[in-house]
């Protein structure tokens, strides 16, 4: 089975950096997936890791470790728009299930002022 | 380039009746897939067309959702009679085929399901 963890909520302020973390565990690994996803919108796609590392896109980085089956975004510069649910989600390996994604329940940001 | 578009973006319905939720995915995409969000639960896969053709359907519920995707475009998912555990939010994702394996879902706004 497939079991993927991240915290509730979080809260920060604007400017300051924050890190979601998204640990797993899954029968097989091809990478692992972060969406944003503003209420009432779709889930926006911001990054694959597939790797070991740090991989950084701008303001929003985020990390791998298979060994550890552990991954972080970090959001640095945080801004008002940055307030929305983070979601950490790992592809099925293969077989019949290929394609489909396994979620975690999601990390509620709140940046405050 | 138009994203995923679902509609309705909400419904309201009585248990018994029938809803019927459409996708219109990407244009050229021809990985579908139908997710749902029940509240206070992750999302959670439904099934997978590969153009026309059903490739995972082993996340529905039960046999009172029916999904269709005539053509290879856009798709239906039917829910008939609809139960009150039914209620949540239903995404569409679409993808390219051949994109490489994870293939990148973009996925639409959804569509509100409420039945009372």
């Amino acid at each position: 089975g497939q079991n993927i963890d991240q915290p509730t909520e979080m809260t920060a302020t604007e400017g300051a950096i924050v890190q979601i973390n998204c640990t797993y565990q899954t029968s097989g690994f091809n990478g692992l997936f972060w969406y944003q996803q503003h209420a009432g919108e779709a889930p926006t796609f911001l990054s694959y890791n597939v790797l070991d590392g740090l991989e950084e896109k701008g303001r929003f980085s985020s990390f791998l470790s298979r060994s550890k089956g552990y991954s972080y975004l970090l959001l640095k510069e945080l801004q008002m728009k940055d307030s929305a649910s983070y979601l950490c989600a790992v592809p099925s390996v293969g077989g019949s299930t290929l394609g489909r994604l396994y979620f975690g329940r999601g990390t509620q940001l709140t940046v405050w002022p | 380039e138009a994203g995923v578009t679902q509609f309705p973006s909400h419904s309201v319905i009585e248990k018994g009746q029938t809803v019927t939720l459409r996708c219109d995915p990407i244009s050229g995409h021809d990985n579908l897939y139908w997710y749902r969000r029940v509240m206070g639960k992750e999302i959670k896969f439904l099934l997978h067309f590969v153009k026309e053709s059903k490739q995972d359907e082993s996340g529905m519920p039960n046999n009172r959702f029916l999904a269709e995707r005539t053509g290879g475009t856009y798709s239906t998912l039917k829910v008939q009679p609809a139960e009150l555990e039914d209620s949540g939010v239903y995404f569409c994702a679409s993808s390219q085929l051949g994109g490489g394996y994870p293939d990148t879902q973009y996925f639409g706004p959804g569509t509100r399901l409420t039945v009372l």
